[in-house]
């Protein structure tokens, strides 16, 4: 069963950084497309960044050259380097894995909430 | 970047009844146009991908159609578990830009 867990949120005071993990199981994080989606509070989802089974990078404007996208394989785990945090980007944030062959996120963790706030 | 409008933004039916939701694309994605249904303080699930593939394990009281810019979801049979924010999703081009949801509520 695929399963994955996000952790790492938490308190941040603008112009911080934070690196959010995503422990994987059921599967191995370098065979997989695998993405963040988030979500700021009561509003909609938003999609902010993919990383390709061959390495590739993709970013939303609104978090490109501040977000970076990895993975360890070695720990099985995806994470999201967030530097230069602004109040805009609290949210709820989701790993997802995609399916590249049909192209929707398939899989989703429970979530961790980034909170930027002085 | 391709944008989304959904709607409506909310709506409110009775157990038993049939709805709708649309979504319409600023540009032809074709039918690379995927639904999740997000219940309150849970993770969205996928329901339908490729605009009208039926996601395993969701009823068959979920039906997606369109394609090009024209979207719809339709729910039949409302039943109380239903009640959740609807999202469309396009997967044709990076940004993979979501609807701004609809939000289903049970008279």
């Amino acid at each position: 069963e695929v399963q994955l867990v996000e952790s790492g949120g938490g308190l941040i005071q603008p112009g911080g950084s934070l690196r959010l993990s995503c422990a994987a199981s059921g599967f191995t994080v370098s065979n997989h497309y695998l993405s963040w989606v988030r979500q700021a509070p009561g509003r909609g989802l938003e999609w902010v960044s993919l990383l390709y089974s061959g390495g590739a990078t993709y970013y939303a404007d609104s978090v490109k050259a501040r977000f970076t996208i990895s993975r360890d394989n070695s720990k099985n785990i995806l994470t999201l380097d967030m530097n230069n945090l602004r109040a805009e980007d609290t949210a709820v944030y989701y790993c997802t894995t995609y399916d590249w062959g049909d192209s929707y996120f398939d899989n989703w963790g429970q979530g961790t909430l980034v909170t930027v706030s002085s | 970047d391709i944008q989304m409008t959904q709607s409506p933004s909310s709506l409110s039916a009775s157990v038993g009844d049939r709805v709708t939701i649309t979504c319409r694309t600023s540009q032809t994605i074709y039918r690379n146009l995927n639904w999740y249904q997000q219940k309150p303080g849970k993770a969205p699930k996928l329901l339908i991908y490729s605009a009208s593939t039926l996601q395993r394990g969701v009823t068959s009281r979920f039906t997606g159609r369109g394609s090009g810019t024209d979207f719809t979801l339709t729910i039949s049979d409302l039943e109380p578990e239903d009640i959740a924010t609807y999202y469309c999703q396009q997967s044709y081009n990076i940004p993979y830009n979501f609807g701004q949801g609809t939000k289903l509520e049970i008279k």
